[in-house]
């Protein structure tokens, strides 16, 4: 059982270059996210579904498109990178709310650059 | 909207007790968790509280006050490898269930 996986953990690229981050859960969680963690702002949300073929934005959607076409993986895509997408990317998963024990478990995080 | 506020930082020694505060708003609350994160690593889940009152969880508990829009984490006999980030975050359903995080409180514990 491994949880919630990302690759890459590392990543370098320049301006305008795109990429997809891949998120795979093996938990048969219903509901999946993409976060981003900056210095001093907490992890702000990106986009994230409650279901396979379904996708809605957060906090901070521009720049990043997002596909769940199977229910245990989670791409997160930048179509043309920008300094300001410098961050650790999180994925994480969880059930439907609505009982104690369903708290969202997260992913190692992908280190980004974007020169 | 939803705003939630914690001490940037927060400095204890080994073997003391620490209390780190939370204060929230929010339209829809649905629980407020606690989590840990050490740095370079990913949060991982420490307590969730949804009605008033106290729970306990070892050296851990956590408070809440609805009424108040206040939380704290209470870390007991502190130890070295309790310094961390601890994010606090508030489950929103007016916010599609979704959870809004604070900045963290990093804490360091000194021997």
């Amino acid at each position: 059982n491994a949880g919630v996986t990302q690759t890459p953990k590392f990543r370098v690229l320049k301006t305008g270059q795109s990429m997809t981050l891949l998120c795979a859960q093996d938990m048969n969680h219903e509901y999946m996210y993409w976060y981003r963690q900056d210095p001093g702002m907490g992890l702000r949300l990106i986009h994230y579904s409650v279901g396979e073929g379904t996708t809605a934005k957060g906090e901070v959607p521009d720049g990043y498109n997002v596909s769940r076409l199977k229910k245990q993986n989670f791409l997160l895509g930048l179509e043309s990178a920008a300094p300001s997408q410098t961050s650790v990317y999180f994925c994480a998963s969880s059930y439907p709310s609505g009982t104690p024990t369903d708290t969202q478990y997260f992913g190692p995080g992908t280190r980004l650059t974007v020169l | 909207g939803q705003n939630i506020d914690q001490p940037t930082e927060m400095t204890a020694t080994e073997g003391a007790i620490v209390q780190i505060n939370c204060t929230y708003q929010t339209s829809g609350f649905n629980g407020l968790f606690w989590y840990q994160q050490h740095a370079g690593e990913a949060p991982t889940f420490l307590s969730y509280n949804v009605l008033d009152g106290l729970e306990e969880k070892g050296r851990f508990s956590s408070f809440l006050s609805r009424s108040k829009g206040y939380s704290y984490l209470l870390l007991k006999e502190l130890q070295m490898k309790d310094s961390a980030s601890y994010l606090c975050a508030v489950r929103d359903d007016n916010y599609g269930q979704n959870f809004v995080f604070g900045p963290g409180t990093r804490l360091s514990v000194l021997p």
